[in-house]
């Protein structure tokens, strides 16, 4: 079972709205949690790093919140962009290893 | 910076013959990482190198894959001899520091890999 888990697995959103991806994990302890956007045909490219005291953490209209207790995370995109459309994966950090979610697909139409 | 460098970005090749993927990590990153993306399994970490030294290649399938760093600004993942199954999406990553704070790891555009 994979230690990382993201849903919805995939979504479509009209653009101007906001929408919420959400990560759950079980690796503990941790060192850090990542979100990484990652285009159709490009490598990944980190939005937030958070360690395990922090509760929340911003990049331009990207917000990503954790809850060390409960194991989870989420990214906020708020006022989505056509350029949002894209696969948003979630890593957890322990040690030198980084465990992958699956990823959630976001598309954004016009 | 141009960050980290791929190359070929793109690869057909047939079974069984070798294929060698090659990555420049960023200028001064200490860490160097290689991994594979699928859509069944996502991304997984092939092998990583601290300071040009292999400190785990536990994440490679077996012995068909073999990777190298002979400096700290070049580093070679080879397949030899290929297989169908091996098709996939291959990133080399680096970072500055591994420590617990985590900097970021920064990722290449990947070499696309298909073999036929």
């Amino acid at each position: 079972k994979n230690q990382v888990e993201q849903s919805p697995q995939s979504l479509i959103i009209l653009e101007g709205k906001n929408c919420t991806l959400q990560c759950n994990y079980t690796v503990s302890p941790f060192s850090n949690l990542r979100w990484y956007k990652q285009d159709t045909g490009r490598g990944p490219v980190s939005l937030t790093i958070m360690t395990f005291s922090e509760n929340t953490k911003s990049n331009g209209r990207y917000t990503a919140t954790l809850d060390a207790d409960t194991k989870q995370s989420s990214l906020h995109i708020t006022a989505s962009q056509l350029s949002d459309s894209a696969s948003y994966i979630c890593v957890v950090k322990k040690d030198y290893k980084l465990s992958f979610g699956a990823g959630t697909t976001v598309t954004v139409r016009a | 910076d141009a960050g980290v460098i791929q190359s070929p970005r793109h690869e057909v090749t047939e079974m069984g013959q070798e294929v060698t993927l090659r990555c420049k990590p960023i200028s001064g990153h200490d860490y160097l990482f290689w991994y594979r993306q699928t859509m069944m399994r996502g991304l997984e970490l092939l092998i990583y190198f601290n300071n040009n030294v292999p400190i785990d290649d536990s994440g490679m399938p077996e012995d068909r894959f073999s990777a190298k760093m002979p400096n700290a600004s070049f580093s070679t993942l080879k397949i030899q001899p290929s297989e169908p199954r091996d098709s996939a999406v291959y990133f080399c990553a680096s970072s500055s520091n591994q420590g617990a704070g985590g900097n970021t790891i920064y990722f290449g555009e990947g070499s696309w890999l298909t073999v036929v």
